[in-house]
Protein backbone atom coordinates (compact mmCIF):
# COMPACT_ATOMS: atom_id res chain seq x y z
CA UNK A 1 0.00 0.00 0.00
CA UNK A 2 0.49 3.64 0.63
CA UNK A 3 2.00 4.26 -3.64
CA UNK A 4 2.63 8.03 -4.80
CA UNK A 5 2.20 7.68 -8.61
CA UNK A 6 4.09 10.65 -10.50
CA UNK A 7 3.74 11.62 -14.34
CA UNK A 8 5.71 11.99 -16.67
CA UNK A 9 8.86 10.78 -15.39
CA UNK A 10 10.67 12.69 -18.30
CA UNK A 11 9.81 15.47 -20.07
CA UNK A 12 11.68 18.13 -22.68
CA UNK A 13 9.92 21.37 -23.68
CA UNK A 14 11.06 24.22 -25.40
CA UNK A 15 11.74 27.67 -23.62
CA UNK A 16 9.15 30.00 -22.68
CA UNK A 17 6.37 26.79 -22.54
CA UNK A 18 4.65 25.43 -19.90
CA UNK A 19 4.72 21.85 -18.15
CA UNK A 20 2.63 20.04 -16.14
CA UNK A 21 3.37 17.59 -13.54
CA UNK A 22 1.00 15.22 -11.72
CA UNK A 23 1.29 13.63 -8.66
CA UNK A 24 -1.55 10.90 -7.51
CA UNK A 25 -2.08 8.75 -4.25
CA UNK A 26 -2.98 5.34 -5.86
CA UNK A 27 -4.40 3.54 -2.81
CA UNK A 28 -4.56 6.91 -0.23
CA UNK A 29 -6.08 9.66 0.81
CA UNK A 30 -3.30 12.54 0.89
CA UNK A 31 -4.21 15.44 3.12
CA UNK A 32 -0.81 16.85 2.13
CA UNK A 33 1.37 17.07 -0.34
CA UNK A 34 4.98 18.19 -1.07
CA UNK A 35 6.84 19.08 -3.98
CA UNK A 36 10.67 18.76 -3.82
CA UNK A 37 13.38 19.84 -6.35
CA UNK A 38 16.42 18.17 -6.58
CA UNK A 39 19.59 19.55 -8.47
CA UNK A 40 22.19 17.08 -9.80
CA UNK A 41 24.15 15.68 -6.72
CA UNK A 42 22.05 17.81 -4.35
CA UNK A 43 19.42 17.04 -1.73
CA UNK A 44 15.91 17.70 -2.02
CA UNK A 45 14.99 21.54 -1.78
CA UNK A 46 11.14 21.87 -0.55
CA UNK A 47 9.33 23.93 -2.50
CA UNK A 48 6.14 24.30 -1.49
CA UNK A 49 3.38 22.16 0.56
CA UNK A 50 -0.08 21.80 -1.16
CA UNK A 51 -2.93 20.84 1.43
CA UNK A 52 -6.58 19.85 -0.61
CA UNK A 53 -8.91 22.70 -1.01
CA UNK A 54 -6.19 25.42 -0.24
CA UNK A 55 -3.89 27.55 -1.49
CA UNK A 56 -0.49 26.11 -1.50
CA UNK A 57 2.67 27.60 0.87
CA UNK A 58 5.28 28.22 -0.35
CA UNK A 59 9.20 28.17 0.61
CA UNK A 60 11.22 31.34 0.91
CA UNK A 61 12.49 32.12 -2.55
CA UNK A 62 10.19 29.88 -4.34
CA UNK A 63 7.97 32.22 -7.48
CA UNK A 64 4.65 31.07 -6.82
CA UNK A 65 3.80 32.48 -9.80
CA UNK A 66 5.97 30.17 -11.67
CA UNK A 67 5.30 27.16 -10.00
CA UNK A 68 1.53 26.66 -9.80
CA UNK A 69 0.33 23.83 -7.48
CA UNK A 70 -3.26 23.03 -7.64
CA UNK A 71 -4.39 20.17 -5.20
CA UNK A 72 -8.04 19.86 -6.17
CA UNK A 73 -8.47 15.92 -4.52
CA UNK A 74 -7.46 14.09 -1.53
CA UNK A 75 -6.00 12.17 -4.61
CA UNK A 76 -3.93 14.40 -6.91
CA UNK A 77 -2.09 17.48 -6.30
CA UNK A 78 -0.72 19.32 -10.02
CA UNK A 79 2.91 21.32 -10.73
CA UNK A 80 2.70 23.48 -13.26
CA UNK A 81 6.04 25.25 -14.58
CA UNK A 82 4.98 27.91 -16.25
CA UNK A 83 7.25 29.76 -19.15
CA UNK A 84 9.71 27.48 -18.70
CA UNK A 85 13.33 28.28 -18.97
CA UNK A 86 16.44 26.31 -19.14
CA UNK A 87 17.35 26.84 -15.26
CA UNK A 88 14.45 25.14 -14.46
CA UNK A 89 15.44 21.80 -15.90
CA UNK A 90 15.55 19.92 -13.05
CA UNK A 91 13.91 16.59 -10.79
CA UNK A 92 11.06 17.13 -9.42
CA UNK A 93 9.85 14.97 -6.29
CA UNK A 94 6.06 14.87 -4.89
CA UNK A 95 5.43 13.13 -1.54
CA UNK A 96 1.66 13.04 -0.31
CA UNK A 97 1.27 12.68 3.41
CA UNK A 98 -1.43 9.99 4.62
CA UNK A 99 -4.74 11.47 5.87
CA UNK A 100 -5.33 8.59 8.36
CA UNK A 101 -1.43 9.24 10.53
CA UNK A 102 1.03 12.22 10.93
CA UNK A 103 3.84 9.79 9.70
CA UNK A 104 3.15 8.55 6.83
CA UNK A 105 5.35 9.75 4.01
CA UNK A 106 5.74 8.84 0.56
CA UNK A 107 7.29 9.51 -2.41
CA UNK A 108 6.52 9.83 -6.21
CA UNK A 109 9.32 8.15 -8.63
CA UNK A 110 10.38 12.12 -9.22
CA UNK A 111 10.24 13.93 -13.11
CA UNK A 112 13.07 14.49 -15.27
CA UNK A 113 12.46 18.43 -16.48
CA UNK A 114 14.83 18.93 -18.99
CA UNK A 115 13.78 22.95 -20.72
CA UNK A 116 15.48 23.12 -23.98
CA UNK B 1 13.86 26.62 11.62
CA UNK B 2 14.61 23.01 11.52
CA UNK B 3 17.68 22.05 9.45
CA UNK B 4 19.60 19.07 9.35
CA UNK B 5 23.26 18.49 8.72
CA UNK B 6 25.25 15.52 7.19
CA UNK B 7 28.76 15.83 7.44
CA UNK B 8 29.99 12.82 4.70
CA UNK B 9 29.49 14.12 1.53
CA UNK B 10 30.97 10.87 0.37
CA UNK B 11 32.05 7.94 1.88
CA UNK B 12 33.87 5.09 0.20
CA UNK B 13 33.79 1.56 2.51
CA UNK B 14 35.08 -2.29 1.20
CA UNK B 15 32.39 -4.50 1.20
CA UNK B 16 31.90 -6.14 4.86
CA UNK B 17 33.14 -2.69 6.47
CA UNK B 18 31.04 -0.95 8.94
CA UNK B 19 29.21 1.50 8.19
CA UNK B 20 28.18 5.32 9.95
CA UNK B 21 26.88 8.40 8.43
CA UNK B 22 25.97 11.21 10.24
CA UNK B 23 23.18 13.50 10.99
CA UNK B 24 22.72 16.37 13.48
CA UNK B 25 19.14 18.57 13.58
CA UNK B 26 18.47 21.81 15.30
CA UNK B 27 15.22 21.97 16.46
CA UNK B 28 14.16 22.39 19.83
CA UNK B 29 10.79 20.69 20.23
CA UNK B 30 10.03 17.29 19.62
CA UNK B 31 10.80 16.13 16.20
CA UNK B 32 10.27 12.72 13.84
CA UNK B 33 13.70 11.47 12.11
CA UNK B 34 13.57 9.84 9.35
CA UNK B 35 16.68 8.21 7.09
CA UNK B 36 16.19 7.88 2.92
CA UNK B 37 17.84 5.75 0.21
CA UNK B 38 17.83 6.30 -2.90
CA UNK B 39 19.17 4.09 -5.04
CA UNK B 40 20.84 4.95 -8.56
CA UNK B 41 17.90 5.65 -10.72
CA UNK B 42 15.22 4.89 -8.69
CA UNK B 43 12.95 7.20 -6.47
CA UNK B 44 13.43 7.29 -2.20
CA UNK B 45 12.59 5.06 0.02
CA UNK B 46 12.41 4.73 3.65
CA UNK B 47 14.91 3.02 5.45
CA UNK B 48 13.72 3.73 8.71
CA UNK B 49 12.42 6.55 11.49
CA UNK B 50 12.12 7.46 14.72
CA UNK B 51 9.28 8.81 15.86
CA UNK B 52 9.19 8.00 20.03
CA UNK B 53 10.30 4.86 22.52
CA UNK B 54 13.33 3.13 22.05
CA UNK B 55 16.01 5.44 20.45
CA UNK B 56 17.82 2.70 18.95
CA UNK B 57 15.64 2.11 15.36
CA UNK B 58 16.12 -0.89 13.59
CA UNK B 59 15.27 -0.74 9.71
CA UNK B 60 15.40 -2.53 6.48
CA UNK B 61 18.57 -4.21 5.28
CA UNK B 62 20.20 -4.25 8.12
CA UNK B 63 20.12 -0.84 8.93
CA UNK B 64 19.45 0.89 12.53
CA UNK B 65 19.87 4.34 13.51
CA UNK B 66 20.32 5.88 17.18
CA UNK B 67 18.39 8.93 18.35
CA UNK B 68 20.65 10.79 20.88
CA UNK B 69 18.44 13.70 22.19
CA UNK B 70 21.66 15.38 24.00
CA UNK B 71 23.38 15.30 21.08
CA UNK B 72 20.69 15.93 18.70
CA UNK B 73 22.13 13.55 16.51
CA UNK B 74 20.55 10.66 14.51
CA UNK B 75 23.53 8.40 12.71
CA UNK B 76 22.88 5.65 10.44
CA UNK B 77 24.37 2.63 11.18
CA UNK B 78 25.38 -0.97 9.10
CA UNK B 79 27.82 -3.64 10.45
CA UNK B 80 28.32 -5.12 7.83
CA UNK B 81 28.15 -3.07 4.17
CA UNK B 82 27.00 -5.29 0.85
CA UNK B 83 28.09 -3.66 -2.81
CA UNK B 84 24.76 -2.93 -3.29
CA UNK B 85 24.07 -0.44 -0.47
CA UNK B 86 25.71 1.93 -2.98
CA UNK B 87 23.48 4.82 -3.21
CA UNK B 88 22.40 8.43 -1.79
CA UNK B 89 21.29 8.67 1.99
CA UNK B 90 19.20 11.37 3.08
CA UNK B 91 18.37 12.40 6.67
CA UNK B 92 15.31 14.42 7.43
CA UNK B 93 13.31 15.53 10.25
CA UNK B 94 10.16 17.40 10.60
CA UNK B 95 8.08 18.63 13.32
CA UNK B 96 5.23 16.92 14.53
CA UNK B 97 3.28 19.84 15.79
CA UNK B 98 3.99 22.32 13.28
CA UNK B 99 1.25 22.76 11.05
CA UNK B 100 2.46 21.78 7.44
CA UNK B 101 4.85 18.69 8.72
CA UNK B 102 7.03 19.09 6.47
CA UNK B 103 10.39 17.20 6.34
CA UNK B 104 13.54 18.81 5.90
CA UNK B 105 16.00 17.07 4.34
CA UNK B 106 19.58 17.03 4.99
CA UNK B 107 22.18 17.79 2.08
CA UNK B 108 22.77 13.39 1.33
CA UNK B 109 25.65 11.41 1.57
CA UNK B 110 26.72 9.40 -1.40
CA UNK B 111 28.10 5.62 -0.36
CA UNK B 112 30.59 3.75 -2.77
CA UNK B 113 31.10 0.40 -2.02
CA UNK B 114 34.06 -1.15 -3.41
CA UNK B 115 33.04 -4.96 -4.82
Amino acid sequence: GAVVSQHPSRVICKSGTSVKIECRSLDFQATTMFWYRQFPKQSLMLMATSNEGSKATYEQGVEKDKFLINHASLTLSTLTVTSAHPEDSSFYICSAKRADTNYGYTFGSGTRLTVV
Amino acid sequence: AQSVSQHNHHVILSEAASLELGCNYSYGGTVNLFWYVQYPGQHLQLLLKYFSGDPLVKGIKGFEAEFIKSKFSFNLRKPSVQWSDTAEYFCAVNAPGSSASKIIFGSGTRLSIRP
